[in-house]
Protein backbone atom coordinates (compact mmCIF):
# COMPACT_ATOMS: atom_id res chain seq x y z
CA UNK A 1 0.00 0.00 0.00
CA UNK A 2 1.32 3.13 -1.23
CA UNK A 3 1.05 5.74 2.18
CA UNK A 4 2.74 8.42 4.51
CA UNK A 5 2.66 8.19 7.66
CA UNK A 6 3.27 11.34 9.53
CA UNK A 7 4.65 11.59 13.17
CA UNK A 8 2.63 11.98 16.50
CA UNK A 9 1.50 14.91 17.71
CA UNK A 10 3.86 17.24 19.48
CA UNK A 11 2.64 20.34 22.29
CA UNK A 12 5.39 23.27 22.51
CA UNK A 13 6.64 26.04 23.95
CA UNK A 14 7.09 29.52 22.29
CA UNK A 15 10.60 29.76 21.59
CA UNK A 16 10.97 25.99 21.31
CA UNK A 17 12.22 23.86 18.41
CA UNK A 18 10.45 20.98 16.75
CA UNK A 19 11.32 18.41 13.34
CA UNK A 20 8.01 16.73 12.41
CA UNK A 21 8.52 13.71 9.84
CA UNK A 22 6.62 12.38 7.08
CA UNK A 23 7.69 8.52 5.81
CA UNK A 24 7.06 7.45 2.52
CA UNK A 25 6.11 3.25 1.54
CA UNK A 26 4.96 1.26 -0.98
CA UNK A 27 6.66 3.50 -3.84
CA UNK A 28 10.00 4.30 -5.12
CA UNK A 29 10.64 7.40 -2.33
CA UNK A 30 13.78 8.92 -4.18
CA UNK A 31 11.02 9.93 -7.73
CA UNK A 32 8.63 12.52 -5.88
CA UNK A 33 8.29 15.15 -4.86
CA UNK A 34 7.00 15.76 -1.17
CA UNK A 35 5.05 19.22 -0.60
CA UNK A 36 4.32 20.37 3.26
CA UNK A 37 0.47 21.94 3.68
CA UNK A 38 -0.62 23.50 7.06
CA UNK A 39 -4.36 24.19 8.22
CA UNK A 40 -4.46 26.45 10.97
CA UNK A 41 -8.20 25.39 12.96
CA UNK A 42 -10.86 26.00 11.16
CA UNK A 43 -9.32 27.28 8.09
CA UNK A 44 -7.92 26.50 4.84
CA UNK A 45 -5.23 24.42 2.89
CA UNK A 46 -2.10 26.92 2.55
CA UNK A 47 0.92 25.47 0.97
CA UNK A 48 3.96 25.65 2.72
CA UNK A 49 6.69 24.29 0.32
CA UNK A 50 8.03 21.33 -1.50
CA UNK A 51 11.12 19.05 -1.96
CA UNK A 52 12.67 17.00 -4.49
CA UNK A 53 13.28 13.26 -2.44
CA UNK A 54 16.26 12.72 -5.04
CA UNK A 55 17.99 15.78 -4.74
CA UNK A 56 16.39 17.46 -2.23
CA UNK A 57 15.89 20.73 -4.40
CA UNK A 58 13.05 22.81 -1.95
CA UNK A 59 10.92 25.66 -3.14
CA UNK A 60 9.43 27.78 -0.57
CA UNK A 61 5.84 29.66 -0.19
CA UNK A 62 7.26 33.29 0.09
CA UNK A 63 4.83 33.11 2.96
CA UNK A 64 7.04 30.64 4.98
CA UNK A 65 10.18 31.10 3.45
CA UNK A 66 12.95 31.61 6.26
CA UNK A 67 10.36 30.27 8.33
CA UNK A 68 10.47 26.49 8.40
CA UNK A 69 13.20 24.25 6.88
CA UNK A 70 12.32 21.63 4.59
CA UNK A 71 14.43 18.10 4.21
CA UNK A 72 14.31 14.87 3.41
CA UNK A 73 16.65 11.74 4.13
CA UNK A 74 16.29 9.32 1.29
CA UNK A 75 18.08 6.70 2.72
CA UNK A 76 15.38 6.10 4.97
CA UNK A 77 12.40 7.74 3.01
CA UNK A 78 11.52 10.48 5.15
CA UNK A 79 10.81 14.19 4.86
CA UNK A 80 10.93 16.52 6.97
CA UNK A 81 9.53 19.91 8.44
CA UNK A 82 11.27 22.23 11.18
CA UNK A 83 11.20 25.07 12.68
CA UNK A 84 14.04 26.88 14.97
CA UNK A 85 11.87 29.09 16.88
CA UNK A 86 8.10 28.03 17.22
CA UNK A 87 5.68 30.99 18.17
CA UNK A 88 1.60 30.06 18.71
CA UNK A 89 0.47 31.20 15.66
CA UNK A 90 2.79 27.75 14.07
CA UNK A 91 -0.22 26.17 16.16
CA UNK A 92 -1.79 24.05 13.46
CA UNK A 93 -2.36 20.35 11.39
CA UNK A 94 0.35 20.21 8.83
CA UNK A 95 -0.19 17.61 6.13
CA UNK A 96 2.50 15.92 3.94
CA UNK A 97 1.35 15.17 0.81
CA UNK A 98 3.22 13.45 -2.46
CA UNK A 99 2.69 15.12 -6.24
CA UNK A 100 2.11 12.66 -8.47
CA UNK A 101 2.73 11.88 -11.77
CA UNK A 102 -0.42 9.81 -13.28
CA UNK A 103 -2.43 12.36 -11.50
CA UNK A 104 -1.09 15.30 -13.76
CA UNK A 105 1.04 16.55 -10.66
CA UNK A 106 -1.55 16.68 -8.21
CA UNK A 107 -0.95 15.97 -4.48
CA UNK A 108 -2.48 12.05 -4.67
CA UNK A 109 -1.34 10.55 -1.21
CA UNK A 110 -1.22 12.34 1.58
CA UNK A 111 -0.08 11.86 5.18
CA UNK A 112 -2.77 11.56 7.82
CA UNK A 113 -1.08 14.94 9.73
CA UNK A 114 0.28 15.86 12.65
CA UNK A 115 -1.06 18.24 15.57
CA UNK A 116 1.34 20.99 16.73
CA UNK A 117 0.09 23.06 19.30
CA UNK A 118 2.36 25.74 20.84
CA UNK A 119 1.77 27.23 24.15
CA UNK A 120 2.96 28.63 27.14
CA UNK B 1 -6.36 36.44 1.10
CA UNK B 2 -5.96 32.89 -1.14
CA UNK B 3 -4.49 33.50 -4.90
CA UNK B 4 -7.63 31.28 -6.00
CA UNK B 5 -11.35 32.59 -4.93
CA UNK B 6 -14.32 30.04 -4.07
CA UNK B 7 -17.53 31.04 -2.58
CA UNK B 8 -17.54 30.11 1.00
CA UNK B 9 -20.67 27.60 1.25
CA UNK B 10 -22.75 25.67 -1.33
CA UNK B 11 -25.85 23.75 -0.41
CA UNK B 12 -28.47 21.69 -1.63
CA UNK B 13 -30.97 18.67 -0.99
CA UNK B 14 -30.58 15.12 -1.76
CA UNK B 15 -30.42 14.24 -5.44
CA UNK B 16 -29.73 17.89 -6.55
CA UNK B 17 -26.79 19.42 -8.70
CA UNK B 18 -24.15 21.58 -6.66
CA UNK B 19 -21.18 23.85 -8.80
CA UNK B 20 -18.76 25.08 -7.01
CA UNK B 21 -16.83 28.27 -8.78
CA UNK B 22 -12.70 28.41 -8.70
CA UNK B 23 -11.55 31.66 -10.01
CA UNK B 24 -8.03 32.31 -10.62
CA UNK B 25 -5.20 34.04 -12.62
CA UNK B 26 -3.28 33.71 -15.93
CA UNK B 27 -0.53 32.65 -14.04
CA UNK B 28 -2.33 29.54 -12.21
CA UNK B 29 -5.37 28.63 -13.52
CA UNK B 30 -4.92 29.87 -16.92
CA UNK B 31 -1.73 28.22 -17.57
CA UNK B 32 -1.65 24.91 -15.42
CA UNK B 33 -3.98 22.44 -14.26
CA UNK B 34 -7.02 22.62 -11.86
CA UNK B 35 -7.22 20.07 -9.02
CA UNK B 36 -10.24 19.60 -6.44
CA UNK B 37 -9.49 18.31 -2.90
CA UNK B 38 -12.25 17.07 -0.71
CA UNK B 39 -11.81 16.99 2.89
CA UNK B 40 -13.89 15.71 5.08
CA UNK B 41 -14.27 16.88 8.96
CA UNK B 42 -11.44 15.81 10.99
CA UNK B 43 -9.13 14.18 7.77
CA UNK B 44 -6.60 14.54 5.36
CA UNK B 45 -7.63 16.23 1.91
CA UNK B 46 -8.04 13.61 -0.99
CA UNK B 47 -7.72 14.38 -4.58
CA UNK B 48 -11.25 13.69 -6.70
CA UNK B 49 -10.59 15.77 -9.74
CA UNK B 50 -7.23 16.59 -11.76
CA UNK B 51 -5.75 17.76 -15.17
CA UNK B 52 -9.16 19.84 -15.04
CA UNK B 53 -11.67 16.84 -15.34
CA UNK B 54 -10.22 13.40 -14.80
CA UNK B 55 -11.53 11.42 -11.22
CA UNK B 56 -9.38 8.87 -9.46
CA UNK B 57 -10.26 5.65 -9.32
CA UNK B 58 -12.87 5.21 -6.95
CA UNK B 59 -14.22 8.90 -7.35
CA UNK B 60 -18.10 8.35 -8.65
CA UNK B 61 -18.96 9.98 -11.95
CA UNK B 62 -21.46 11.90 -9.93
CA UNK B 63 -18.38 14.43 -9.58
CA UNK B 64 -16.97 16.44 -12.98
CA UNK B 65 -14.69 19.42 -13.17
CA UNK B 66 -13.98 21.50 -15.79
CA UNK B 67 -11.97 24.65 -16.67
CA UNK B 68 -12.44 27.66 -18.81
CA UNK B 69 -9.87 30.43 -18.88
CA UNK B 70 -9.02 31.50 -15.87
CA UNK B 71 -11.81 29.60 -14.06
CA UNK B 72 -12.21 26.10 -13.29
CA UNK B 73 -15.69 24.49 -10.96
CA UNK B 74 -16.94 21.42 -9.40
CA UNK B 75 -19.88 19.85 -10.55
CA UNK B 76 -21.28 17.60 -7.90
CA UNK B 77 -24.55 16.04 -8.89
CA UNK B 78 -27.25 13.47 -7.25
CA UNK B 79 -25.97 15.08 -3.95
CA UNK B 80 -25.57 12.45 -1.22
CA UNK B 81 -25.08 13.26 2.65
CA UNK B 82 -21.57 11.58 2.51
CA UNK B 83 -20.72 14.72 -0.48
CA UNK B 84 -21.03 17.02 2.97
CA UNK B 85 -17.23 18.05 3.51
CA UNK B 86 -15.22 21.28 2.35
CA UNK B 87 -13.80 21.21 -1.04
CA UNK B 88 -10.51 23.03 -2.19
CA UNK B 89 -9.45 24.03 -5.77
CA UNK B 90 -5.64 24.20 -6.37
CA UNK B 91 -3.23 24.44 -9.26
CA UNK B 92 0.16 25.72 -9.67
CA UNK B 93 1.57 28.60 -10.13
CA UNK B 94 3.98 30.28 -12.85
CA UNK B 95 4.79 33.54 -10.63
CA UNK B 96 7.02 31.36 -8.91
CA UNK B 97 8.39 28.65 -9.90
CA UNK B 98 6.86 25.31 -8.37
CA UNK B 99 4.53 27.14 -6.11
CA UNK B 100 0.73 25.75 -5.68
CA UNK B 101 -1.76 27.99 -4.68
CA UNK B 102 -5.14 27.08 -3.05
CA UNK B 103 -8.53 28.41 -2.83
CA UNK B 104 -9.95 29.27 0.51
CA UNK B 105 -12.83 26.20 0.10
CA UNK B 106 -16.35 25.92 -0.01
CA UNK B 107 -18.46 24.34 2.45
CA UNK B 108 -20.93 22.08 0.63
CA UNK B 109 -23.53 21.34 3.04
CA UNK B 110 -26.69 18.79 2.49
CA UNK B 111 -29.97 19.88 3.78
Amino acid sequence: EVQLVQSGGEVKEPGESLKISCKGSGYTFSNYWIGWVRQMSGKGLEWMGIIYARDSDTRYSPSFEGQVLISVDKSINTAYLQWGTLKASDSAVYYCARRGYTTGEAFDIWGQGTVVTVSS
Amino acid sequence: QSALTQPPSVSGTPGQRVTISCSGSSSNIGNNFVYWYRQLPGMAPTVVVYKNNQRPSGVPDRFSGSKSGTSASLAISGLRSEDEADYYCAAWDDSLSGHVVFGGGTKVTVL
